[in-house]
């Protein structure tokens, strides 16, 4: 498809494992964005890439929390050591602008779920 | 990034026109107004953005205050897919999209 694609959808695990969220951006979008999203509340800014790099990684909560885009274009989100205050919707967005604001596409997001 | 605030929710009848306001009084000279809303369960999707001028497009139009520190969302005739919840965010280039709670609108058969 031509929009930005996450993957898994859901995924529940439990307390102290590892968890991987895959974020497949927009072809040709150079600007990609994490958020983590609570029951009630609006998204909440996790990490900033342009190209390769974290251009801003100051949303990101504590150590447990990681994010690479080793090419430029698919991104990972990494938790260490999950808790349950890890559950959440972490969506995903690109944006074909570089190094500023522009419109944000957004994927449908992957639920954790921290048992 | 600029603060925003937005009324928590607002109801709006079907087919009239839904205003909903923002205020961003310490917006910088550099900053836009963009709009985003949230159906339940998806992500959210853009709506319109501006500097100065007022802008219109095929899903809104955003009125921005001569001193840019509040503006309007208007959706000139409401449907009940309108349904969402409205975010107001100010950002510029080089800054990030900060989302607050936004305003939840719901529309009234």
């Amino acid at each position: 498809g031509a929009g930005v694609s996450q993957t898994p959808s859901n995924k529940v695990t439990e307390k102290g494992k590892y968890v991987e969220l895959r974020c497949d951006p927009i072809s040709g979008h150079t600007a990609l964005y994490w958020y983590r999203q609570s029951l009630g509340q609006g998204p909440e800014f996790l990490i900033y890439f342009q190209g390769t790099g974290a251009a801003d990684d100051s949303g990101l909560p504590n150590d447990r929390f990681f994010a690479v885009r080793p090419e430029g274009s698919v991104s990972t989100l990494k938790i260490q050591r999950t808790e349950r205050g890890d559950s959440a919707v972490y969506l995903c967005a690109s944006s074909l602008v570089q190094g500023g604001a522009g419109e944000l596409f957004f994927g449908e997001g992957s639920r954790l779920t921290v048992l | 990034d600029a603060k925003t605030t937005q009324p928590t929710s607002m109801d709006c009848a079907e087919g009239r026109a839904a205003n909903l306001p923002c205020n961003h009084s310490t917006i910088s000279g550099n900053e836009y107004v963009y709009w985003y809303r949230q159906i339940h369960s998806q992500g959210p999707q853009y709506i319109i953005h501006g500097l100065k001028n007022n802008e219109t497009n095929e899903m809104a139009s955003l009125i921005i205050t001569e001193d840019r520190k509040s503006s309007t969302l208007i959706l000139p005739h409401a449907t009940l897919r309108d349904t969402a919840v409205y975010y107001c965010i100010v950002s510029g280039t080089g800054n990030q999209f900060y989302f607050g709670t936004g305003t939840s609108l719901t529309v009234i058969p």
